[in-house]
């Protein structure tokens, strides 16, 4: 099992669209995590960090669920312009490199 | 522009030549990584260095990859010998602390004939 996988999709959503992505981790001592978000050949940029209480960021929420070890974004009112990949980033407790990356969702925001 | 920065943004060689690629993270952040990233996939982890230090590499990184980091600031990564298979974007990024925020340079593409 992949320490953490995510959906590719992709998922096609029409404008105005609450659309929710999951991505879950191996590691039960896993304690940070993060949405970083990648357009097309651009570099991936962070979204928004997750917190243990759940986090939200004008049309982004974040949230964390521990028991079932998955962290989750949801996106309300989707635009054209959120159209891009979601990686989530999941921080190992031990070791000396820690950032595990999942390999992304597709998200496509369509007129 | 305080980001990290990385040249060049593109590279064509020809399989078995040897390509350097920089990177020049922000000012303050003592800890660099390098990943490789192909089409449909997160960005796979390379190396890190802390300062000038290398603390970690992946078994990604064969015998002919190598990186510096000689005064901890900027950083190279070079591959010898090219191979098809190396074509991939190289993503250099750095932070502050271990396990913060990691800001993403821009990525140098390599395309090996």
């Amino acid at each position: 099992r992949k320490e953490v996988e995510q959906d590719p999709g992709p998922f096609n959503v029409p404008e105005g669209a609450t659309v929710a992505f999951n991505c879950t981790y191996s590691n039960s001592a896993s304690q940070s995590f993060f949405w970083y978000r990648q357009d097309c050949r651009k570099e991936p940029k962070l979204l928004m960090s997750v917190y243990s209480s759940g986090n939200e960021d004008g049309r982004f929420t974040a949230q964390l669920n521990r028991a079932s070890q998955y962290i989750s974004l949801l996106i309300r009112d989707s635009k054209l312009s959120d159209s891009a990949t979601y990686l989530c980033v999941v921080i190992r407790p031990s070791g000396t490199y820690k950032y595990i990356f999942g390999t992304g969702t597709r998200l496509k925001v369509l007129a | 522009d305080t980001g990290v920065s990385q040249n060049p943004r593109h590279k064509i060689t020809k399989r078995g030549q040897n390509v350097t690629f920089r990177c020049d993270p922000i000012s303050e952040h003592n800890r660099l990584y390098w990943y490789r990233q192909t089409l449909g996939q997160g960005p796979e982890f390379l190396t890190y260095f802390q300062n000038e230090a290398q603390l970690e590499k992946s078994r990604l990184l064969s015998d002919r990859f190598s990186a510096e980091r000689p005064k901890g600031s900027f950083s190279t990564l070079e591959i010898q010998r090219t191979e098809q298979g190396d074509s991939a974007m190289y993503l250099c990024a750095s932070s502050k602390g271990l396990a913060e925020t990691q800001y993403f340079g821009p990525g140098t593409r390599l395309l090996v004939l």
